[in-house]
């Protein structure tokens, strides 16, 4: 089942914060967060597994609650070019293991102004 | 590394016609996936395999459908016959399943897409 994403836009000027929200009705493993921009490919910006271990990028932050299967992406003193959609992809919890297999929310679509 | 290669990136085909897309995954990638994103639905998940093996094709909308993984460095999703509503950006994207997360396991490399028109 599709992960619910929220808001789904959101329209920043630079140097603003914005927090983008990422809910499922499953026990998660891990939640995966990308940003596409328009004519791109979806790259990869962090990752979260139960448990706490995570990796991702330097200006970028997310939490993950799992007892609530919630992920929330902080973007912070945000740029021109964190302008793009935002996805989030969620794991279930398979025993630990579920090699890779995101199910994708719909996205947030991000614009930053000057 | 060049990433994650597909092939081709646009294919304009007329109803009921072959198509094939091919994807190239990072080497030392284990695993591979294939998604396909519309506006009306998204990034949609389609198949993907580990090790070359088929683990799940739940995704794969019917018969017309299909996809395969010789070895390692080669995967084609084939539709026969195309119909208008398969028109969509096809991603193929890589992963490496073991590991830790520091070192960088299951997260997706994607490719540039294939975009597919069927007339």
């Amino acid at each position: 089942q599709q992960p619910v994403q929220s808001p789904q836009a959101v329209i920043l000027r630079e140097g603003e914060d914005a927090v983008i929200n990422c809910s499922s009705s499953k026990a998660l493993y891990s939640v995966h967060w990308y940003r596409q921009k328009h004519g791109e490919a979806p790259v990869f910006l962090m990752i979260l597994l139960k448990g706490g271990e995570q990796k991702g990028h330097e200006k970028i932050s997310a939490s993950f609650n799992e007892k609530k299967q919630q992920s929330s992406l902080y973007l912070t003193a945000s740029q021109l070019s964190y302008s793009g959609t935002y996805f989030c992809g969620t794991a279930p919890n398979a025993g630990g293991t579920s090699y890779g297999k995101l199910t994708f929310g719909q996205g947030t679509i991000l614009t930053v102004h000057p | 590394d060049a990433g994650v290669i597909q092939s081709p990136r646009h294919e304009v085909t007329e109803m009921g016609q072959e198509v094939t897309l091919r994807c190239k995954p990072i080497s030392g990638h284990n695993s591979l996936f294939w998604y396909r994103q519309t506006m009306m639905r998204g990034l949609e998940l389609l198949i993907y395999f580990n090790n070359n093996v088929p683990i799940d094709d739940s995704g794969m909308p019917e018969d017309r459908f299909s996809a395969k993984m010789p070895n390692a460095s080669f995967s084609t999703l084939k539709i026969q016959p195309s119909e208008p509503r398969d028109s969509a950006v096809y991603f193929c994207a890589s992963s490496l399943t073991t590991g830790t997360v520091i070192s960088g396991a299951n997260v997706l490399t994607f490719g540039a897409g294939s975009r597919l028109t069927v007339l």
